[in-house]
């Protein structure tokens, strides 16, 4: 079947703009999650949604990001007046049961704020 | 606090056996894991070792794992140019995953 899907895979956006990344999950999937990824580095835990609800969010930076999953399907991760040290890669998860340990990572979105 | 630390880099030669090594922080997490991302692309799960376990094996993959210590490893049987990539040691406390900076195994004809 499908993996996640991420939307766009490539995004410039000039600093101070918003922007909104998307992520579908593998269908039926229950549990949502974001990373980031710097060059050289590893994920970095941001927020993860069991269904519709956001269960953690205390890896978002700052108040200039949000997260969003209205229908408990396909989420949104915005950030607002986007700075130069927002870009990197941004990934998607899911899994398929609440507790459940296997996450399976989406192909992600490159962001460059210039 | 949650941590993972990893070694950087990694060579071998085709043939040889590889053990990629972790320490990690927090005793709470049920699950560890070892996720392999190949340049350009996505993160794929490898495999997963259960907190209560010393080892598992799965065809070339051999997991370690000391609990007492707070030490990981994965050994890569025989290992092939396609291996090459960088590998990531995982932890799981309360859901989210903490990665560590990953290490680059480069496997040289």
């Amino acid at each position: 079947g499908a993996g996640v899907s991420q939307s766009p895979r490539y995004k410039v956006t000039k600093r101070g703009q918003d922007v909104a990344l998307r992520c579908d999950p593998i269908s039926g999937h229950v549990s949502l999650y974001w990373y980031r990824q710097a060059l050289g580095q590893g994920p970095e835990f941001l927020t993860y949604f069991n269904y519709e609800a956001q269960q953690d969010k205390s890896g978002l930076p700052n108040d200039r990001f949000s997260a969003e999953r209205p229908e408990g399907s396909i989420s949104t991760l915005t950030i607002q007046r986007t700075e130069q040290r927002d870009s990197a890669m941004y990934r998607c998860a899911s899994s398929s049961e609440v507790g459940s340990y296997e996450q399976y990572f989406g192909p992600g979105t490159r962001l460059t704020v210039t | 606090g949650e941590d993972v630390e990893q070694s950087l880099f990694l060579s071998v030669r085709e043939g040889d056996s590889s053990v990629i090594n972790c320490t990690y922080t927090d005793s709470s997490s049920t699950y560890l894991y070892w996720y392999k991302q190949e340049p350009g692309a996505g993160l794929q799960l490898l495999t997963y070792i259960f907190s209560n376990m010393d080892m598992k094996q799965d065809q070339r993959l051999t997991v370690l794992l000391n609990k007492k210590d707070k030490h990981l490893s994965l050994r890569i049987a025989d290992t092939q140019t396609g291996d090459s990539a960088i590998y990531f040691c995982a932890e799981n406390p309360g859901g989210k995953l903490i990665f560590g900076q990953g290490t680059e195994l480069s496997v040289k004809p």
